[in-house]
């Protein structure tokens, strides 16, 4: 079956440091994928997506390119701030299922000053 | 644009009473609701997939008589938690469906805490 399994967390950065949160996924077919922020006590924003292979996805600076040859969808980004703290998810969206996402477990990021 | 509410955001019941939450998409329609469950920190927990004017989707393991969703509209719909008890006690969140640039997106409501004493 459709599945996404993230870095586990929780990860702890400077203010200023290079982020990467891995993302692998297994799915038949071509799914849309998608990272999703939460901030503490709130829903779910979507942060950026890609719906095919070799797509960037991109937005507030973060990225993620979708790599079909290694299942890959990690997210980056250069200079994280205080305010990116919060719990990021990878999820899909497989083709045909009407929008149906499937989340990874989660990966808190904390920032500090 | 693509904006869900969900409504009460917080609500404190006592145990063998009823909870309705509601879950509106503000200014698109949807027709195609989901509605997810959260422990604290973990991920979502797909509970039900719900369309406009059918009956909803359930997950398996996901009491149907426990949680009852309708989809009257194409931009509401409620989940009702039927003789809560503490262990219902959770973070409930809705996200509407749409289509952006020939995908489905979902947008998701800002959540609903739910404590049974």
């Amino acid at each position: 079956g459709n599945s996404v399994t993230q870095m586990e967390g929780p990860v702890t950065l400077s203010e200023e440091a290079f982020l990467t949160i891995n993302c692998t996924y297994t799915a038949t077919g071509y799914p849309s994928l998608f990272w999703y922020v939460q901030y503490p006590g709130e829903g779910l924003q979507l942060l950026l997506k890609a719906t095919k292979a070799d797509d960037k996805g991109s937005n507030k600076g973060f990225e993620a390119t979708y790599r079909k040859e290694t299942t890959s969808f990690h997210l980056e980004k250069g200079s994280v701030q205080v305010s990116d703290s919060a719990v990021y998810f990878c999820a899909l969206s497989a083709y045909n299922q009407g929008g149906k996402l499937i989340f990874g477990q989660g990966t808190e990021l904390s920032v500090k000053p | 644009g693509a904006v869900v509410s969900q409504h009460p955001s917080w609500v404190i019941c006592k145990s063998g009473t009823s909870v309705k939450i509601e879950c509106r998409s503000l200014d698109f329609q949807a027709t195609t609701m989901f509605w997810y469950r959260q422990f604290p920190k973990q991920s979502l927990m797909l509970m039900a997939t719900s369309n406009e004017g059918s009956k909803a989707t359930y997950e398996q393991g996901v009491e149907k008589d426990k949680f009852l969703i309708n989809h009257a509209s194409l931009t509401l719909s409620t989940l009702t938690v039927t003789s809560a008890h503490p262990e219902d006690s959770s973070f409930y969140i809705c996200s509407a469906s749409a289509t952006s640039g020939g995908t489905y997106e979902q947008y998701f409501g800002p959540g609903t805490r739910l404590t049974v004493t």
